[in-house]
């Protein structure tokens, strides 16, 4: 199985701020890469596949880049509903698996 | 609007067989671009993908359960289910069917959740 890695964890930041998370993948997966949000009691919600491809509907703050096995999610100017965890999915081969998640903090 | 729905019991005891439905609307589960899925969250943790199928018949199932997961389609009511045999405590999670691409399998339409416990 392809295991991905997310770090951090967990980040703390303001409104307004530049977040970026990163995903590591424990092999290459060419551009095969989403990424997701999810908050408390809700199902996870898509914002970007192939890597850099947003999902239609999401604001264009949110943007990822990678190929192989290191990817990134940045939010280039966070916004208070963009306070939630997020999870990178690699979909290269089945079984498909999820990063742990980095939870997104108010500072 | 495609829209998912979990359907299920709640509260199943150990040992015995959790057995969820997904019903599709507004649109038909007969997509050749598209797999059906089901992924479970336990409480506090994060995501894990249980498998796949397309309607045409192909399958897929994470090896971590096992021989335990069978999941199977329904045309003519447009559901899909998920049997997952012999539960303990540890399958206890909320969980989600979705909508996945065929070509890189993201998902892309989600069901609300079902929480399901084991306990006796």
């Amino acid at each position: 199985d392809i295991q991905m890695t997310q770090s951090p964890s967990s980040v703390s930041a303001s409104v307004g701020d530049r977040v970026t998370i990163t995903c590591r993948a424990s092999q290459g997966i060419s551009s095969w890469l989403a990424w997701y949000q999810q908050k408390p009691g809700k199902a996870p919600k898509l914002l970007i596949f192939a890597a850099s491809t947003l999902q239609s509907g999401v604001p264009s703050r949110f943007s990822g880049s990678g190929s192989g096995t290191d990817f990134t999610l940045t939010i280039s100017s966070l916004q208070p509903e963009d306070f939630a965890t997020y999870y990178c999915q690699q979909a290269n081969t089945f079984p498909i698996t999820f990063g742990q998640g980095t939870r997104l903090e108010i500072k | 609007q495609l829209q998912l729905q979990e359907s299920g019991p709640g509260l199943v005891k150990p040992s015995e067989t959790l057995s969820l439905t997904c019903t599709v609307s507004g649109g038909s589960i007969r997509s050749s671009s598209h797999y059906w899925g089901w992924i479970r969250q336990p409480p506090g943790k994060g995501l894990e993908w249980i498998g796949s199928l397309h309607y045409g018949g192909s399958t897929y199932h994470n090896p971590s359960l096992k021989s335990r997961v069978t999941i199977s389609v329904d045309t003519s009511n447009n559901q899909f289910s998920l049997n997952l045999t012999s539960v303990t405590a540890a399958d206890t999670a909320v969980y989600y069917c979705a909508r996945l691409a065929v070509r890189e399998p993201r998902g892309d339409v989600w069901g609300q959740g079902t929480t399901v416990t084991v306990s006796s």
